[in-house]
Formats: C-alpha cells, structure tokens, sequence
C-alpha cells in the first residue's frame, strides 16, 4: 500500500513552458485535492475532485487545469507557467468529506 | 475571506515538556478540524482531528481541545521529543449555508515547533 504517490519530485520550467503533475492513491478514496505550499505559509486549495470525472476549482485555481478520468489519478496541468508559480506542490486524497486527508510527498517546481 | 490563523509562529520547549499550539479561527460554519505535521521536505502528515460536536479528542500524547464560544482550537504534545520538531497546521473544514462540505480544508499558517535536548 503505497497511499499517495506524486510525480515528478522535482521539475524545473521555462516561462511559458507546459507541464503535467501526477497524482496516484490506492487507497480507494473517492475525493482527491492539489494544493500549493509557499515559503512560510499554509496549503492553498488548487482544485478538488469529489470523485471519478468530477472536478471543482479551489481557491486559487487560476492557470491550473485538473483531470479525473480515473479513480485513482488526478492530473494537475500548467499549460502557460509562469514564474508565480514556482511553488511546493502537494496532492491530497481522502474517504469523505470530514476525513482526513493523506497527502502525497509533494512536487518542488521551479519556473525561471 | 475568513481564514485559520494561528497566535505564534514559534514554539520552543525543553523535551520531556507539554507543548500547546493554539490556533484561531473565525468561521463558525466550520464544522471539522484537523491538526498535521509537517517534517522539512516532506508532506503534511495527520495527527488528530475533531469534529463541532465534540470539546476534546485524546490521541497518543495528544490532545486537541476546541473550544467554539472562542473559535478557538489547541494541540497539546505530552511529554515533548527531538521528533516531535516540525511546523504544525491546523485546519478547518467549512460547510456552505446548506450544510455542504466537500473537505475543502483551509490551512492556518503554521507554527514551528523546536524541541531541545
């Protein structure tokens, strides 16, 4: 049992460059979360998925794309980065809406 | 918006102490509540939760105490050790005006615990 597992660990980007974090759990969790962590701050909610197919914009979804086409994975895209989102990427799954949520080990991205 | 905020950025104790971390928030449709710990380079790990319905949950040499007349939430650390050191988040889970919650957790901005031998 793996839980939750991210790739690529680390990805260093040019402006304008395209990219896609993934996102994987075996543990049959219907709903999965992208955050971003800053230096000195908290996790912001990128975008969610309540289950296979769906997905909901957080609170700062903008220059993100998500996708859920499979229970197990959710996708995390930058089509356009840019240097504001060089950030600490962590993806998140849990049972239910008042579960915890176990968290991946995270995407250290860096866009020059 | 309203947001998780935590009183001190930096906790220092001696091991072998309790450790309190306090944490506000101003929501009162929040209805769930987690605490996690962060080691450097690695991703948040779970340590207790509790829901509006209760005051206090026990977990091993934790204890999380909320207290909704103040919005206000703690994690106590018994018997405090070097592993213990890390920054600690605490979060709240918000329900809509209809009772909805799709666990959107929002993070409180941390506190950095430091345990010394």
């Amino acid at each position: 049992n793996a839980g939750v597992t991210q790739t690529p660990k680390f990805r260093v980007l040019k402006t304008g460059q395209s990219m896609t974090l993934l996102c994987a759990q075996d543990m049959n969790h219907e709903y999965m979360y992208w955050y971003r962590q800053d230096p000195g701050m908290g996790l912001r909610l990128i975008h969610y998925s309540v289950g296979e197919g769906t997905t909901a914009k957080g609170e700062v979804p903008d220059g993100y794309n998500v996708s859920r086409l499979k229970k197990q994975n959710f996708l995390l895209g930058l089509e356009s980065a840019a240097p504001s989102q060089t950030s600490v990427y962590f993806c998140a799954s849990s049972y239910g809406k008042r579960y915890e949520q176990y968290f991946g080990p995270g995407t250290r991205l860096t866009v020059t | 918006g309203e947001s998780v905020g935590l009183h001190l950025p930096t906790l220092s104790v001696q091991e072998g102490d309790n450790s309190i971390i306090n944490c506000a928030y101003s929501n009162s449709a929040s209805d769930y509540f987690i605490w996690y710990k962060q080691e450097s380079g690695k991703g948040p790990q779970f340590i207790i939760d509790i829901r509006s319905n209760m005051d206090k949950r026990q977990g091993q040499r934790v204890t999380v105490l909320l207290n909704k007349t103040v919005k206000h939430l703690s994690l106590q650390i018994a018997a405090t050790q070097p592993g213990d050191s890390a920054v600690y988040f605490c979060a709240e889970n918000m329900s809509d005006a209809g009772g909805t919650s799709y666990g959107k957790l929002t993070f409180g901005q941390g506190t950095i615990l430091t345990v010394h031998p």
